[in-house]
């Protein structure tokens, strides 16, 4: 089963910054698998980004995905309020479905 | 629009047996397969099973294979998951999906049916 780590587990910064997050997997995954969802609290998750790239309906394109083989990143380029959530990647091999353990951006 | 709407939340003791559900509506249900995820409290996301709404094909994550089951009913665009025994370990949000092969991605979800084993 490939696990999927990401980090950092807490990110901490400001509106308005930067955010990279990271997730790797135990063994290569088809890129064409990889997908993001953002999670805020009291919600269901949200599909952001699909096929580790393309980003989803609706989706602003401040999110953006990028990766192959084992190393997936997701960016947001400028942040708004509304970004601070967690944010989960998940890849679909051989029948199965894993998703890393999440990342929690927070306001700092 | 599409979209999936679960049961309502649930309280059951140790041993009792559930079952939830799950209808789709705005899109052709047959068509997709719909994925059962699990939230502990404060805790990530699993995936525990998925289903394929055509013909029913089944797959478990080997962690909750023999441990729930999931089944789905084509006539009324449903999907189930169900419990014969359950524990306090079960007290968790449970969320259903739709995978979509056209995204290969979890595209639309449901609102999450939380239920809570307690004695």
């Amino acid at each position: 089963e490939i696990v999927l780590t990401q980090s950092p587990g807490t990110l901490s910064l400001s509106p308005g910054d930067r955010a990279t997050l990271s997730c790797r997997a135990s063994q290569s995954v088809d890129s064409s698998y990889l997908a993001w969802y953002q999670q805020k609290p009291g919600q269901a998750p949200r599909l952001l980004i699909y096929g580790a790239s393309s980003r989803a309906t609706a989706i602003p394109d401040r999110f953006s995905g990028s990766g192959s083989g084992t190393d997936f990143t997701l960016t947001i380029s400028r942040l708004e309020p509304e970004d601070f959530a967690v944010y989960y990647c998940q890849q679909y091999d051989n029948s199965r479905y894993t998703f890393g353990q999440g990342t929690k951006l927070e306001i700092k | 629009e599409m979209q999936l709407v679960q049961s309502g939340a649930e309280v059951k003791k140790p041993g009792e047996s559930l079952k939830i559900s799950c209808k789709g509506s705005g899109y052709r249900f047959t068509s997709y397969l719909i994925a059962w995820v699990r939230q502990m409290p404060g805790k990530g996301l699993e995936w525990m099973g998925i289903i394929y709404g055509a013909d029913s094909h089944l797959t478990y994550s080997p962690a909750f294979q023999g441990q729930v089951t999931i089944s789905v009913d084509t006539t009324i665009s449903t999907a189930y998951l169900q419990w014969s025994s359950l524990k306090a370990s079960d007290t968790a949000i449970y969320y259903c999906a739709r995978y979509s092969g056209y995204v290969n991605g979890m595209d639309v979800w449901g609102q999450g049916t939380t239920v809570t084993v307690s004695s």
